[in-house]
Protein backbone atom coordinates (compact mmCIF):
# COMPACT_ATOMS: atom_id res chain seq x y z
CA UNK A 1 0.00 0.00 0.00
CA UNK A 2 1.65 3.41 -0.97
CA UNK A 3 2.22 5.75 2.24
CA UNK A 4 0.11 8.57 0.66
CA UNK A 5 -2.63 7.93 -2.17
CA UNK A 6 -4.89 10.84 -3.79
CA UNK A 7 -7.56 10.42 -6.17
CA UNK A 8 -6.13 11.22 -9.42
CA UNK A 9 -9.10 12.66 -10.81
CA UNK A 10 -9.28 14.72 -12.96
CA UNK A 11 -11.75 16.86 -11.72
CA UNK A 12 -13.46 19.22 -14.25
CA UNK A 13 -15.42 21.94 -12.78
CA UNK A 14 -16.51 25.11 -14.36
CA UNK A 15 -15.55 28.62 -13.00
CA UNK A 16 -17.37 29.56 -10.19
CA UNK A 17 -17.90 26.03 -8.59
CA UNK A 18 -16.34 24.34 -5.46
CA UNK A 19 -14.38 21.79 -5.85
CA UNK A 20 -12.94 19.40 -3.29
CA UNK A 21 -10.68 15.96 -2.82
CA UNK A 22 -9.05 13.89 -0.34
CA UNK A 23 -6.19 12.33 0.52
CA UNK A 24 -5.14 9.26 2.13
CA UNK A 25 -2.02 8.38 4.43
CA UNK A 26 -1.25 5.14 5.74
CA UNK A 27 1.53 6.17 8.55
CA UNK A 28 -0.58 7.25 11.83
CA UNK A 29 3.05 8.04 12.56
CA UNK A 30 2.84 11.26 10.20
CA UNK A 31 3.16 14.45 12.02
CA UNK A 32 2.62 17.68 9.52
CA UNK A 33 0.61 17.52 6.16
CA UNK A 34 0.68 20.02 3.51
CA UNK A 35 -0.76 20.95 -0.06
CA UNK A 36 1.52 21.80 -2.95
CA UNK A 37 0.45 22.99 -6.53
CA UNK A 38 1.95 22.04 -9.61
CA UNK A 39 1.34 23.74 -12.84
CA UNK A 40 1.62 21.92 -16.09
CA UNK A 41 5.30 21.22 -17.38
CA UNK A 42 6.63 23.46 -13.73
CA UNK A 43 7.68 22.37 -10.88
CA UNK A 44 5.22 21.68 -7.54
CA UNK A 45 5.22 25.04 -5.14
CA UNK A 46 3.68 24.95 -1.31
CA UNK A 47 0.37 25.76 -1.30
CA UNK A 48 -0.50 25.61 2.41
CA UNK A 49 -0.05 23.98 5.02
CA UNK A 50 -3.09 21.80 7.13
CA UNK A 51 -3.30 22.30 10.20
CA UNK A 52 -5.25 19.93 12.98
CA UNK A 53 -7.94 22.58 13.62
CA UNK A 54 -8.24 22.96 10.07
CA UNK A 55 -7.12 26.21 7.86
CA UNK A 56 -8.11 28.67 5.80
CA UNK A 57 -6.02 30.57 2.92
CA UNK A 58 -8.54 32.87 0.81
CA UNK A 59 -10.51 30.62 -1.40
CA UNK A 60 -8.64 27.25 -0.32
CA UNK A 61 -9.57 25.32 3.05
CA UNK A 62 -7.84 22.37 4.26
CA UNK A 63 -8.47 19.65 6.81
CA UNK A 64 -6.89 17.15 8.82
CA UNK A 65 -9.04 13.84 9.74
CA UNK A 66 -6.39 12.05 11.87
CA UNK A 67 -9.09 9.42 13.02
CA UNK A 68 -9.78 8.51 9.62
CA UNK A 69 -5.90 9.51 8.68
CA UNK A 70 -6.92 11.97 5.55
CA UNK A 71 -6.55 15.60 4.77
CA UNK A 72 -8.75 17.82 2.13
CA UNK A 73 -8.45 20.77 0.02
CA UNK A 74 -11.43 22.55 -0.71
CA UNK A 75 -11.51 25.52 -3.36
CA UNK A 76 -14.66 27.94 -3.14
CA UNK A 77 -15.06 30.15 -6.03
CA UNK A 78 -12.76 28.17 -8.59
CA UNK A 79 -10.84 30.65 -11.02
CA UNK A 80 -9.03 29.21 -14.16
CA UNK A 81 -6.15 29.51 -12.85
CA UNK A 82 -6.82 27.05 -10.05
CA UNK A 83 -6.21 24.70 -12.83
CA UNK A 84 -3.72 22.68 -11.74
CA UNK A 85 -1.84 19.35 -9.87
CA UNK A 86 -2.39 18.84 -6.78
CA UNK A 87 0.35 17.13 -4.65
CA UNK A 88 -0.30 16.20 -0.53
CA UNK A 89 3.11 15.98 1.36
CA UNK A 90 2.93 14.28 5.08
CA UNK A 91 6.08 14.09 7.28
CA UNK A 92 6.87 11.05 9.57
CA UNK A 93 7.40 12.55 13.16
CA UNK A 94 10.32 9.71 13.61
CA UNK A 95 12.52 9.89 10.60
CA UNK A 96 11.49 13.51 8.88
CA UNK A 97 10.52 11.94 5.57
CA UNK A 98 8.54 13.82 3.48
CA UNK A 99 6.47 11.81 1.27
CA UNK A 100 4.16 13.29 -2.08
CA UNK A 101 1.07 11.51 -3.04
CA UNK A 102 0.96 11.28 -7.27
CA UNK A 103 -1.25 14.62 -7.35
CA UNK A 104 -5.28 15.03 -7.94
CA UNK A 105 -5.47 17.28 -11.27
CA UNK A 106 -8.11 20.14 -11.47
CA UNK A 107 -9.12 21.54 -14.93
CA UNK A 108 -11.40 24.53 -14.40
CA UNK A 109 -13.36 25.06 -17.28
CA UNK A 110 -14.86 28.76 -18.69
CA UNK B 1 13.80 35.82 -4.89
CA UNK B 2 14.95 32.31 -3.88
CA UNK B 3 16.14 30.22 -6.42
CA UNK B 4 17.00 26.37 -7.04
CA UNK B 5 18.71 26.20 -10.53
CA UNK B 6 19.31 22.82 -12.40
CA UNK B 7 21.95 22.52 -15.33
CA UNK B 8 19.91 21.40 -17.79
CA UNK B 9 15.93 21.63 -18.63
CA UNK B 10 15.90 18.39 -21.66
CA UNK B 11 18.92 16.04 -21.56
CA UNK B 12 18.82 13.09 -24.64
CA UNK B 13 21.23 10.05 -23.51
CA UNK B 14 21.98 6.61 -24.81
CA UNK B 15 22.07 3.74 -22.83
CA UNK B 16 24.69 2.91 -21.21
CA UNK B 17 26.03 6.90 -21.51
CA UNK B 18 27.13 8.52 -18.18
CA UNK B 19 24.58 11.61 -17.10
CA UNK B 20 25.73 14.37 -14.79
CA UNK B 21 22.34 16.19 -13.44
CA UNK B 22 23.58 19.67 -11.53
CA UNK B 23 21.89 21.75 -9.12
CA UNK B 24 22.43 24.35 -7.33
CA UNK B 25 20.31 27.23 -4.19
CA UNK B 26 21.10 30.26 -3.62
CA UNK B 27 19.49 30.15 0.19
CA UNK B 28 22.15 28.14 1.98
CA UNK B 29 19.89 25.25 2.80
CA UNK B 30 21.52 22.40 4.66
CA UNK B 31 19.08 19.44 2.86
CA UNK B 32 19.07 18.96 -0.76
CA UNK B 33 16.97 16.24 -2.40
CA UNK B 34 17.11 14.55 -5.51
CA UNK B 35 13.46 13.21 -6.78
CA UNK B 36 12.02 11.66 -10.17
CA UNK B 37 8.74 12.47 -11.18
CA UNK B 38 6.67 9.63 -13.39
CA UNK B 39 2.87 10.04 -14.09
CA UNK B 40 0.61 8.22 -11.50
CA UNK B 41 4.00 7.42 -9.46
CA UNK B 42 4.36 10.86 -8.27
CA UNK B 43 7.35 12.02 -7.15
CA UNK B 44 9.75 9.56 -5.63
CA UNK B 45 12.93 10.04 -3.78
CA UNK B 46 16.24 9.24 -4.91
CA UNK B 47 18.88 10.96 -2.47
CA UNK B 48 18.57 13.33 -0.01
CA UNK B 49 21.79 15.30 1.62
CA UNK B 50 21.57 17.24 5.02
CA UNK B 51 24.86 18.46 5.16
CA UNK B 52 28.33 18.84 2.90
CA UNK B 53 30.20 15.58 1.78
CA UNK B 54 26.48 13.63 3.19
CA UNK B 55 24.05 11.55 2.44
CA UNK B 56 21.49 9.20 2.43
CA UNK B 57 19.43 7.03 0.39
CA UNK B 58 15.63 7.47 -0.45
CA UNK B 59 13.35 5.21 -1.60
CA UNK B 60 14.86 4.49 -5.07
CA UNK B 61 18.54 4.51 -4.86
CA UNK B 62 19.39 1.63 -7.47
CA UNK B 63 21.13 2.68 -10.16
CA UNK B 64 21.84 6.61 -9.60
CA UNK B 65 25.41 8.09 -7.24
CA UNK B 66 25.28 11.50 -5.37
CA UNK B 67 28.11 14.38 -4.74
CA UNK B 68 27.75 17.18 -2.22
CA UNK B 69 31.12 18.68 -2.28
CA UNK B 70 29.37 22.55 -1.56
CA UNK B 71 26.75 23.19 0.48
CA UNK B 72 25.22 24.88 -2.56
CA UNK B 73 25.54 22.14 -4.91
CA UNK B 74 23.92 18.87 -5.24
CA UNK B 75 24.81 16.56 -8.39
CA UNK B 76 23.06 13.26 -9.38
CA UNK B 77 24.86 11.04 -10.85
CA UNK B 78 23.62 7.82 -13.21
CA UNK B 79 26.69 5.84 -13.74
CA UNK B 80 25.48 3.98 -16.91
CA UNK B 81 21.83 5.19 -18.14
CA UNK B 82 19.25 2.69 -18.52
CA UNK B 83 15.72 3.31 -20.83
CA UNK B 84 13.94 3.19 -16.92
CA UNK B 85 15.88 5.94 -16.09
CA UNK B 86 13.52 8.22 -18.45
CA UNK B 87 11.97 10.74 -16.49
CA UNK B 88 11.57 14.41 -14.93
CA UNK B 89 14.47 14.77 -12.53
CA UNK B 90 13.43 17.62 -9.81
CA UNK B 91 16.31 18.78 -7.06
CA UNK B 92 15.11 20.47 -4.33
CA UNK B 93 16.39 21.82 -0.82
CA UNK B 94 14.98 23.18 2.21
CA UNK B 95 15.94 24.47 5.59
CA UNK B 96 17.30 21.36 8.04
CA UNK B 97 15.38 22.64 10.86
CA UNK B 98 12.59 23.48 11.55
CA UNK B 99 11.18 20.80 8.59
CA UNK B 100 8.53 22.98 7.88
CA UNK B 101 7.26 21.03 4.84
CA UNK B 102 8.19 23.54 2.58
CA UNK B 103 11.00 22.35 0.08
CA UNK B 104 11.90 25.06 -2.61
CA UNK B 105 12.25 23.17 -6.00
CA UNK B 106 14.04 23.60 -9.48
CA UNK B 107 12.47 23.56 -13.00
CA UNK B 108 13.47 20.12 -13.56
CA UNK B 109 15.50 18.28 -15.77
CA UNK B 110 13.53 16.37 -18.29
CA UNK B 111 15.92 12.79 -19.25
CA UNK B 112 14.86 11.18 -22.55
CA UNK B 113 17.46 7.54 -22.46
CA UNK B 114 17.06 5.89 -25.67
Amino acid sequence: RKEVEQDPGPFNVPEGATVAFNCTYSNSASQSFFWYRQDCRKEPKLLMSVYSSGNEDGRFTAQLNRASQYISLLIRDSKLSDSATYLCVVIRSNDYKLSFGAGTTVTVRA
Amino acid sequence: DVKVTQSSRYLVKRTGEKVFLECVQDMDHENMFWYRQDPGLGLRLIYFSYDVKMKEKGDIPEGYSVSREKKERFSLILESASTNQTSMYLCASSRRRPLTGELFFGEGSRLTVL
